[in-house]
């Protein structure tokens, strides 16, 4: 049973566009949302996270929105650029029993 | 870049022989994680250590085992490598005292089972 589901799995978006990844888990246990950003040949590296009892979290261009109700979370990015070409992968922590559940990823290409 | 590192970087190993995967982190932190990587599967936690000779199982840890001697090792141990074993593995840990457990990733080992 996968526990945190994303989508889309791949996603082109013209420069200065919005790009949307969302995501939606099952496991009520979890109490912190991260998103990791990761180039080609990388480690992921974390990007935004945010803790369920906010609904919104915004820095610079990314903003998470969350729904505790409907269980889901999403990745926004505002006026892509061509830097911003990665994969993205959400996550849910249970923070209690100290791991992470990673969504299957997202492939971001921003086209010039 | 939270001072991981892992060795080695790439290895290619043929099918059934041992294969150790070390990751080396120079702060002293608690929690360490093995992932590996494959595509379309996102990274999928093998197993996890919250101290010295404290660790547990994740996911997918049928055919691997860990050890924790040190705060700052963490092995990881094919004991017969499969072709299915194939895969980028990430180490990571995650800070004290955050309450979050985001996680720093290290720059990968790529493994190839012939």
């Amino acid at each position: 049973q996968q526990q945190v589901k994303q989508s889309p799995q791949s996603l082109i978006v013209q420069k200065g566009g919005i790009s949307i990844i969302n995501c939606a888990y099952e496991n009520t246990a979890f109490d912190y949302f991260p998103w990791y950003q990761q180039f080609p040949g990388k480690g992921p590296a974390l990007l935004i996270a945010i803790r369920p009892d906010v609904s919104e979290k915004k820095e610079g261009r990314f903003t998470i929105s969350f729904n505790k109700s409907a269980k889901q979370f999403s990745l926004h990015i505002m006026d892509s650029q061509p830097g911003d070409s990665a994969t993205y992968f959400c996550a849910a922590s249970n923070t209690n029993a100290g791991k992470s559940t990673f969504g299957d990823g997202t492939t971001l290409t921003v086209k010039p | 870049d939270a001072g991981i590192t892992q060795s080695p970087r790439h290895k290619v190993t043929e099918t059934g022989t041992p294969v150790t995967l070390r990751c080396h982190q120079t702060e002293n932190h608690r929690y360490m994680y093995w992932y590996r990587q494959d595509p379309g599967h996102g990274l999928r936690l093998i197993h996890y250590s919250y101290g010295v000779k404290d660790t547990d199982k994740g996911e997918v840890s049928d055919g691997y085992s860990v050890s924790r001697s040190k705060t700052e090792d963490f092995l990881l141990t094919l004991e017969s490598a499969t072709s299915s074993q194939t895969s980028v593995y990430f180490c990571a840990i995650s800070l004290p005292g955050t309450g979050s457990h985001e996680q720093y990733f290290g720059p990968g080992t790529r493994l190839t089972v012939t």
